[in-house]
């Protein structure tokens, strides 16, 4: 089993529309949650830290549900920029080294059309 | 936010040659650095990470002696792909991060990547 689940996708939805990306995590002593965007060929840039208490930034919303291992990102009136994969990320702290990592999922992507 | 560097932004050589990529925070002292390789249509995955002035921790799977990386300053770190074979063709991204400016939060700022095309 992946330690970072995500739908591939491509979500193709017209401009204005609302789309919802879900992601799993495996490891249940995971710390800390992130949603980052990567554009073709390009570094992933973060998008936004994901709480329990769920959190909001402009049109986007990040929740998390550490019960479920659950993390989802809602995107509002989807713009044509909003095109882009949306990587979900897992920071886990290593065992044998005390540092921490990001685990990344493969990425959900999506595209926004006039 | 702070700005990462890599250099060079592509390459491509024969197989068999060694190819260095240089990482380098810009605006900020980096004590950690974390090297990734991202194959087409997959995730960012971990090759490893390192502390200024200390080896680097390799993840598993991750040949220590193919990818030697050396964090010799605070503002820079090397990743050397030895003697580089098609198989090695990859976009090798580095982050780093400022552990007392960003105390307490896991704040990793990203260079914007080196693909390698090995022939």
């Amino acid at each position: 089993r992946k330690e970072v689940e995500q739908d591939p996708g491509p979500f193709n939805v017209p401009e204005g529309a609302t789309v919802a990306f879900n992601c799993t995590y495996s490891n249940s002593a995971s710390q800390s949650f992130f949603w980052y965007r990567q554009d073709c060929r390009k570094e992933p840039k973060l998008l936004m830290s994901v709480y329990s208490s769920g959190n909001e930034d402009g049109r986007f919303t990040a929740q998390l549900n550490r019960a479920s291992q659950y993390i989802s990102l809602l995107i509002r009136d989807s713009k044509l920029s909003d095109s882009a994969t949306y990587l979900c990320v897992v920071n886990d702290l290593r065992g044998d080294t005390g540092f921490q990592k990001l685990v990344f999922g493969t990425g959900t992507r999506l595209l926004v059309s006039p | 936010g702070a700005v990462v560097s890599q250099h060079p932004s592509w390459v491509i050589c024969k197989s068999g040659t060694s190819v260095k990529i240089e990482c380098r925070s810009l605006d900020f002292q980096a004590t950690t650095m974390f090297w990734y390789r991202q194959f087409p249509k997959q995730s960012l995955m971990l090759m490893a990470t390192s502390n200024e002035g200390s080896k680097a921790t390799y993840e598993q799977g991750v040949e220590k002696d193919k990818f030697l990386i050396n964090h010799a300053s605070l503002t820079l770190s090397t990743l050397t792909v030895t003697s580089a074979h098609p198989e090695d063709s990859s976009f090798y991204i580095c982050s780093a991060r400022d552990h007392f400016r960003d105390r307490g939060r896991e704040t990793q700022y990203f260079g914007p990547g080196t693909r390698l095309l090995v022939l």
